[in-house]
């Protein structure tokens, strides 16, 4: 069975610091990997996608990281800030979007 | 933002009636999907859409229907709502079957 486990499944930081999410995956064929920021009460918005020879790619102050090898990924972020406050969601997709799986997310809460 | 309007974005049902929730995009994409969010299970695909009145089911399609009479709206139906569809639900779009999905601001559904 495809599935996408995330950890850890909430986490607390202050502001200015940093920290990285895990993403490790049954999901097979891969095609590729998102990362996905859900702010309370809104829809997820992408923020960066691995492809299977992508080893990592940044989008501000956000980098993703992708081992295919051990099927695991893992979102760092860099000196946090309190609008970083969110769940971020790793999407595997195995070729069409219809074939997606999703995790269940990490809540980030970054605090002063 | 891409251009996603969920409607209604909350609503309070009872056990045993209809319920209809549209997803309208005004981005010309070919691809629309609905998925629910609940605590504890990542995003699930209920059904999607690769064009007009072309529909297909996903991993938990049972209880729901959909239509699309037109590229720009992609209805999602209850016929006879029960507690366990009581969910967050979003409507997505894409461009082709393997781009990036863009979601909507969700759907609060409770059914009592």
């Amino acid at each position: 069975k495809n599935q996408v486990e995330q950890s850890p499944q909430s986490l607390i930081i202050l502001e200015g610091k940093n920290c990285t999410l895990q993403c490790n995956y049954t999901v097979s064929p891969f095609s590729n990997l998102r990362w996905y920021k859900q702010d309370t009460g809104r829809g997820p918005v992408s923020l960066t996608i691995m492809t299977f020879s992508e080893n990592t790619k940044s989008n501000g102050r956000y980098t993703a990281t992708l081992d295919a090898d051990t099927k695991q990924s893992s979102l760092h972020i860099t000196a946090s800030q309190l609008s970083d406050s969110a769940s971020y969601i790793c999407v595997v997709i195995t070729g069409t979007a219809s074939k997606l799986t999703f995790g269940t997310g990490t809540r980030l809460q970054v605090t002063l | 933002d891409a251009g996603i309007t969920q409607s209604p974005r909350h609503k309070v049902t009872e056990t045993g009636t209809p319920v209809t929730l549209r997803c309208h995009q005004t981005e010309n994409h070919r691809y629309m999907y609905w998925y629910r969010q609940d605590p504890g299970h990542g995003l699930r695909l209920i059904h999607y859409s690769y064009g007009v009145k072309d529909t297909d089911k996903g991993e938990v399609s049972d209880g729901y229907s959909v239509s699309r009479s037109k590229t720009e709206d992609f209805l999602l139906t209850l016929e006879s709502a029960t507690s366990s569809q009581t969910s967050v639900y979003f409507c997505a779009i894409s461009s082709t079957s393997v781009e990036e999905l863009f979601f909507g601001e969700g759907s609060r559904l409770t059914v009592l």
